[in-house]
């Protein structure tokens, strides 16, 4: 089965401090892309940062970063440095192919409280 | 570009009444998808077209659900007649073709059915 599992309901970190957030994914396809995306209380879908299934190295952008772990099926994000604007739920998702197209699916979602 | 634009941004309705979603995506953008977000069941994938051919509707909840896409720049998802277990946040969202590229999502219709 196609599945994204976010086992963290929410988690609290203190602000210029670093998080990470779990993500594990079930696929039998080879070929996927991660990706994770901040939803911030004004309700807009951010997109942060993405990982290919091939991609050796750990993607990068800003203070966010995806460690990827293929073998264990984990595409964790770590922000650094947290900002009280990194307070927001945030999503992990994986993109995968099928015979009529891509398609997108979610996990459950981490809330973030960054606390001052 | 203006992004991806749905309309309305908030619905009330009665329970029973017909609702249409609207959504717009990015020029260009070949793929469109609808999704549902409810504090129960996050972020569900309804439907997702590819070239304006729907591929896969298994996430559709309901035969209450419809959605079209006409042509590349509308779709719509219409729900008939709608309750009040429908009540959630609609989010359309496009991308290209492609493996790599992130879905850019609209600022969704926050539907309340009464």
């Amino acid at each position: 089965a196609q599945k994204i599992t976010q086992t963290q309901p929410g988690m609290f970190v203190q602000e210029k401090e670093a998080v990470t957030l779990d993500c594990t994914y079930d696929t039998s396809d080879q070929s996927y892309g991660l990706f994770w995306y901040k939803q911030p209380s004004s309700g807009e879908m951010i997109f942060l940062i993405y990982q290919g299934s091939y991609d050796e190295q750990n993607a990068t952008e800003g203070r966010y970063s995806l460690n990827f772990q293929k073998a264990r099926k984990s595409a964790n994000l770590v922000i650094s440095a947290s900002q009280l604007g990194d307070s927001a739920m945030y999503f992990c998702a994986m993109k995968l192919g099928g015979t009529g197209g891509f398609k997108t699916i979610f996990g459950a979602g981490t809330r973030l409280f960054v606390k001052a | 570009d203006a992004g991806v634009i749905q309309s309305p941004r908030h619905e009330v309705t009665e329970m029973g009444q017909e609702v249409t979603l609207r959504c717009k995506p990015i020029s260009g953008h070949n793929s469109l998808f609808w999704y549902r977000q409810t504090m129960m069941r996050g972020l569900e994938l309804l439907i997702y077209f590819n070239n304006n051919v729907p591929i896969d509707d298994s996430g559709m909840p309901e035969d209450r659900f419809s959605a079209k896409m006409p042509n590349a720049s509308f779709s719509t998802l219409k729900i008939q007649p709608s309750e009040p277990r429908d009540s959630a946040v609609y989010f359309c969202a496009s991308s290209s073709y492609s493996g790599a590229t992130e879905a850019f999502f609209g600022q969704g219709t926050r539907l309340t059915v009464v």
